[in-house]
């Protein structure tokens, strides 16, 4: 089973600092997505941002990007400019190949933004 | 924009009852899931639906079954409620292969369940 791991149960940033959520996982496959969730409090949990084992190119949607080593399994999210709105828990995950493509989520981190 | 509804934000159920939780997705997606959340302990897949009345045990299914009757529905069902089901319960929603976004989850806004 491909399992996930974020080290970091909890992590502060200020407004307008980057911030660096990480996470690890674990697979024998050679073709997989990668994913980042936010589940803002009491709302609905959002893609944040998806990447695509075969492509090299590190993927960036605005004021988020991602650190994907394939060779580490390694899959980090920075935030750049950090907003109030960007807290929340943040959630990575792999998507199956089996399972009707189901994800297997990380544990989560609590991302909380100061003023 | 995709809209995953549950028929439930918060419930408060007696132990030993039948408990209903509900799942409506209104992008004719093939898929759907049920997923418990647990602080700490992230998510985990407690059912899924490839198709209408087709279903498959996730990585917990004790304890719980599911009913997919029209494609749009999917329903999670604890037979017998337990104070160990107390939980946030997810449901998702996502296209089948061969569409343009068929990688990607939508979730409904989640149901809390307490059990006493």
């Amino acid at each position: 089973a491909q399992t996930v791991t974020q080290s970091q149960p909890e992590m502060s940033v200020q407004e307008a600092e980057t911030v660096t959520l990480s996470c690890t996982y674990d697979t024998s496959e050679s073709d997989y997505y990668l994913f980042w969730y936010k589940q803002p409090p009491s709302r609905q949990m959002i893609l944040v941002i998806r990447q695509e084992a075969y492509k090299q190119q590190n993927a960036t949607e605005n004021r988020f990007s991602v650190n994907f080593q394939k060779a580490a399994k390694s899959f980090s999210l920075k935030i750049s400019d950090s907003q109030l709105g960007d807290a929340a828990m943040y959630f990575c995950a792999y998507r199956r190949s089996l399972s009707g493509y189901a994800l297997n989520f990380g544990k989560g981190t609590s991302l909380l933004v100061t003023p | 924009d995709v809209k995953v509804t549950q028929s439930s934000r918060y419930l408060v159920k007696r132990t030993g009852e039948k408990v209903f939780l509900e799942c409506v997705q209104d992008m004719d997606h093939e898929n759907m899931f049920w997923y418990r959340q647990d602080p700490g302990l992230g998510l985990r897949l407690i059912y899924f639906s490839y198709d209408v009345k087709m279903k498959e045990k996730g990585d917990i299914p004790e304890g719980y079954s599911v009913s997919r009757e029209k494609k749009e529905r999917f329903s999670l069902i604890l037979e017998s409620a337990s104070t160990n089901q107390t939980s946030m319960y997810l449901c998702a929603s996502s296209p089948g292969e061969g569409t343009a976004q068929f990688y990607e989850q939508y979730f409904g806004p989640g149901t809390r369940l307490t059990v006493t």
